[in-house]
């Protein structure tokens, strides 16, 4: 079977920056997508992991260890807008490419 | 990515109805995903919109109560059946463009079930 954890919420401070983590545990790991949602939204996506390393885009970077099963997202120079959560979900080898969610990390972003 | 169009958005229906939900895309895709988001939780996969054949459904999710249909490579729908107060959610389509790809998401619809 296949089980991700996330936390269930974070505060984190304006222009500061904040570290999103994600473990999970499937057979025949294919990538690893973030996603963000903001409430009253669709989820949109993020960033996506398949070899080991960091993905760096703009102000978001996500990391993956599949030895370690881990992942985080790296939220740089926070801004109000980023109040939202984040999903993570893991793809599994020949499952048609569909998505298993973790619960969401709630983000919420203070002055 | 594709632009996914999803309808209706939002709906109030009463208990033991049915309602029909659906997803166009403006391209071909071959694979067709409907998810179920329940109030304050996170997304659950219901099932795999397959062309031409049967969908693939998770596990606690029937085709009875889902009925879904996928009759070309833009175009899906997913039936809510006899709807009780507990299948009030949103109900989102998402498209996937190659197995390396990521999903992309409809808008979602809201239904409320009196």
């Amino acid at each position: 079977g296949q089980n991700i954890d996330q936390p269930t919420e974070m505060t984190a401070t304006e222009g500061a920056i904040v570290q999103i983590n994600c473990t999970y545990q499937t057979s025949g790991f294919n990538g690893l997508f973030w996603y963000q949602q903001h409430a009253g939204e669709a989820p949109t996506f993020l960033s996506y992991n398949v070899l080991d390393g960091l993905e760096e885009k703009g102000r978001f970077s996500s990391f993956l260890s599949r030895s370690k099963g881990y992942s985080y997202l790296l939220l740089k120079e926070l801004q109000m807008k980023d109040s939202a959560s984040y999903l993570c979900a893991v793809s599994g080898y020949n499952q048609g490419g569909k998505l298993i969610f973790g619960q969401g990390t709630e983000l919420s972003v203070k002055p | 990515s594709a632009v996914i169009s999803q309808k209706p958005s939002r709906d109030i229906c009463q208990r033991g109805t049915s309602l029909t939900i659906q997803c166009q895309v403006d391209s071909q895709v071959t694979m067709m995903f409907w998810y179920r988001q329940q109030p304050g939780q996170s997304l659950t996969l219901i099932a795999t919109a397959n062309q031409g054949s049967e969908a693939t459904y998770e596990s606690g999710f029937v085709i009875d109560k889902f009925p879904i249909s996928r009759p070309n490579l833009t175009f899906s729908t997913l039936t809510v059946s006899n709807m009780s107060p507990e299948d009030s959610s949103i109900y989102l389509c998402s498209v996937q463009l190659g197995l390396d790809q990521p999903q992309h998401f409809g808008d979602g619809t809201r239904l409320s079930i009196l």
